[in-house]
């Protein structure tokens, strides 16, 4: 089955800094690749999404890339905000309509004010 | 629009006893999956549910079960309950169709002593 790795498991950034967080997965018939945040006491909450047709995808301060040869995707946060404080995790899915996600095991980023 | 709603948020049960989780997906959702999350093994996928029919399963026990109703609201039951099966246990719905987005409710934490 599908493996997803993520690094770096913790990640401290000063307040206007950028973070880098990256994940390979194993499976190169994966081809939707979701970013999740979650804070504490919450669910995981979607912030962007790739398929693997397109190469990077941006929406304000955070960008996703994608290397499907390298097998590998990158979730980079912008001029980051004590906000941006939680855990987050990558995903990778197989096929376009079957809802199982493997996910990463998390980065801890901490942004210091 | 309402979220995810899981119920309860928390509870406590013994070593031998089971246990039922409710979720109420997004309304016109009609897919909805379990995870469980624990430190130790992060985000783990149990089970899928589209119109009333399991669709996929994850690597756990047959004590694991769940079921949708018409109404796409969903129950997972854990039987025979051990000390390991402490966890948050995470419901998420989608809208089948679209770009695949799971929404994830806050989650039932479970702690079995």
């Amino acid at each position: 089955g599908e493996n997803v790795e993520q690094h770096p498991s913790t990640l401290s950034v000063q307040e206007g800094d950028s973070a880098v967080i990256k994940c390979t997965y194993s499976d190169s018939a994966s081809n939707y690749f979701p970013w999740y945040k979650q804070e504490l006491g919450k669910g995981p909450q979607l912030i962007i999404d790739i398929r693997s047709n397109v190469g990077e995808k941006k929406d304000q301060r955070i960008a996703v890339t994608l290397n499907k040869t390298a097998k590998h995707f990158s979730l980079h946060i912008t001029e980051t905000q004590p906000e941006d404080s939680a855990v987050y995790f990558c995903a990778a899915r197989l096929n376009f309509g079957n809802e199982k996600l493997t996910f990463g095991t998390g980065t801890r980023l901490t942004i210091i004010p | 629009k309402a979220g995810v709603t899981q119920t309860p948020r928390y509870l406590i049960k013994t070593r031998g006893q089971q246990v039922t989780l409710s979720c109420s997906p997004i309304s016109g959702h009609r897919s909805v999956s379990w995870y469980q999350q624990t430190p130790g093994q992060g985000l783990q996928f149990l089970f899928e549910y589209f119109s009333e029919t399991q669709r996929n399963k994850g690597n756990f026990p047959g004590r694991f079960s769940g079921r949708q109703f018409s109404n796409s609201r969903s129950e997972m039951n854990v039987s025979t309950l051990e000390l390991g099966d402490s966890a948050l246990y995470l419901c998420a719905s989608s809208l089948l169709g679209s770009p695949g987005e799971l929404f994830f409710g806050e989650g039932s934490r479970l702690t079995v002593l």
